[in-house]
């Protein structure tokens, strides 16, 4: 079975600090994802990585940044976090070939103060 | 995916019938779709797949049916079981890399 750990279930930050998210997935897979989860607007795709030091902005990538330095790990970087940026934060992976799922981590349910 | 505003729509089965969880995707141009199940606490959980070239497919309890000309998806599960209380939502696969998601239908099996 395809495993993506998230590195922690629940954080709390101030304002205005430098966030980090970290996520592992373990089957060697091309392309990962950082997801955005907030009640009543599905999923909202932040970024992603089709390959190492590779990514791309998806749809609500301002405020964010991320980093691929190894394959198996993909972070998510709050430069400067805001309030607006608490939600429930979703990492997922899958092989780069057509018609594949993505697998998802268990989140990181994020709070900025 | 469509926001459907701040309250899930909720399905209530009876514990032991079948469900239907239905959605409804917005580009005609996606190719690739995927049910996911995700219980309190946790992440997406995939359950099944259909490409676009099938209306139809099977899994263990679970069948999705795809509608093209009306651009409808459906998930059936049968025999519903206390376990298979959760969010489930849609995904469409656009561009190669690019997913949607619908916001989700809550199951709720009643004992």
């Amino acid at each position: 079975d395809v495993k993506v750990t998230q590195s922690s279930r629940y954080l709390v930050k101030r304002t205005g600090e430098k966030v980090f998210l970290e996520c592992v997935q373990d089957m060697d897979h091309e392309n990962m994802f950082w997801y955005r989860q907030d009640p009543g607007l599905g999923l909202r795709l932040i970024y992603f990585s089709y390959d190492v030091k590779m990514k791309e902005k998806g749809d609500i990538p301002e405020g964010y940044s991320v980093s691929r330095e190894k394959k198996e790990r993909f972070s998510l970087i709050l430069e400067s976090a805001s309030t607006n940026q608490t939600s429930m934060y979703l990492c997922a992976s899958r092989r780069q070939y057509s018609n594949q799922p993505q697998h998802f981590g268990d989140g990181t349910r994020l709070s900025i103060l | 995916g469509e926001n459907v505003g701040l309250h899930l729509p909720t399905l209530s089965v009876q514990e032991g019938d079948n469900s239907i969880i239905n959605c409804a995707y917005s580009n005609s141009a996606s190719d690739y779709f995927i049910w996911y199940k995700q219980e309190s606490g946790k992440g997406p959980q995939f359950i099944i797949d259909i490409r676009s070239n099938m209306d139809k497919r099977q899994g263990q309890r679970v069948t999705v049916l795809l509608n093209k000309t009306v651009k409808h998806l459906s998930l059936q599960i049968a025999a519903t079981q206390p376990g298979d209380s959760a969010v489930y939502f849609c995904a469409e696969n656009r561009d190669f890399n690019k997913f949607y998601f619908g916001s989700g239908t809550k199951l709720n099996v009643k004992p």
